[in-house]
């Protein structure tokens, strides 16, 4: 079955640090991949993803992941972190069961952004 | 129109009680999603219909009653729930078919901040 690792369930960067959020992915075909940001009491926003083609995704808020095959990798990254980015941020994969689409979610990762 | 409606936002129901969860779209997804989010948790999705019928069923309780009457409407009906049954519960949508192609992305509502006294 398809599914996704996110190592680190809480990452802390200084505002202006790099940010580095790690996801791995298990799937025997190309999978399609998302990221989603989830700020506190809301629901989940899409920051980027992969379908097929290109291995560098940009996504918005500055945002962009690499896509890896021979890691199985999707890893989030951002230049320079601001405190606005302190969010949970979920990788997803989506996987057609029985004819239909769903989205499996990795456990999360916490960021927070130190002054 | 990219959003999904979730309402209400806030729910404290009873044990005893029947209530509904509505989630809206208007961009034309026929398949939508009801996902059950415990705090520090990622989503688990509950029911998938697709094209207005039930297509997945992740072996949820009966108290949680799923309905789709047009492809712009999804319901969740609640009765008898649990205190553990306290969560955010999270409506999505997802184009299917000749409007999917490389549009793969589900749109999330808010959520219904559900709580169970």
């Amino acid at each position: 079955a398809q599914s996704v690792t996110q190592l680190g369930s809480h990452v802390s960067v200084s505002e202006g640090a790099l940010v580095l959020l790690r996801c791995n992915y298990s799937s025997s075909v190309p999978p399609y991949l998302f990221w989603y940001v989830q700020y506190p009491n809301q629901g989940l926003q899409l920051l980027l993803k992969y379908t097929t083609g290109a291995t560098l995704v940009k996504g918005i808020n500055g945002f962009e992941a690499e896509f890896k095959k021979s890691e199985t990798s999707f890893h989030l990254t951002k230049p320079s972190a601001h405190m606005s980015d302190a969010a949970e941020y979920f990788c997803a994969v989506s996987v057609i069961t029985s004819g239909t689409y769903k989205y499996i979610f990795g456990t999360g990762t916490r960021l927070k952004v130190l002054a | 129109d990219t959003e999904v409606t979730q309402t209400p936002k806030h729910l404290v129901m009873g044990m005893t009680n029947k209530k509904s969860l509505k989630c809206e779209q208007h961009m034309g997804h026929r398949a939508m999603y009801w996902y059950k989010q415990k705090a520090k948790k990622p989503p688990e999705l509950m029911f998938v219909y697709s094209y207005e019928k039930l297509s997945i069923n992740e072996s949820v309780p009966s108290r949680f009653s799923p309905e789709c009457p047009n492809s712009s409407l999804l319901n969740l009906h609640l009765h008898a729930l649990q205190p553990e049954d306290s969560a955010l519960y999270l409506c999505a949508s997802e184009a299917l078919g000749w409007q999917r192609g490389t549009n793969t992305e589900a749109f999330f509502g808010q959520g219904t901040r559900l709580t169970v006294v």
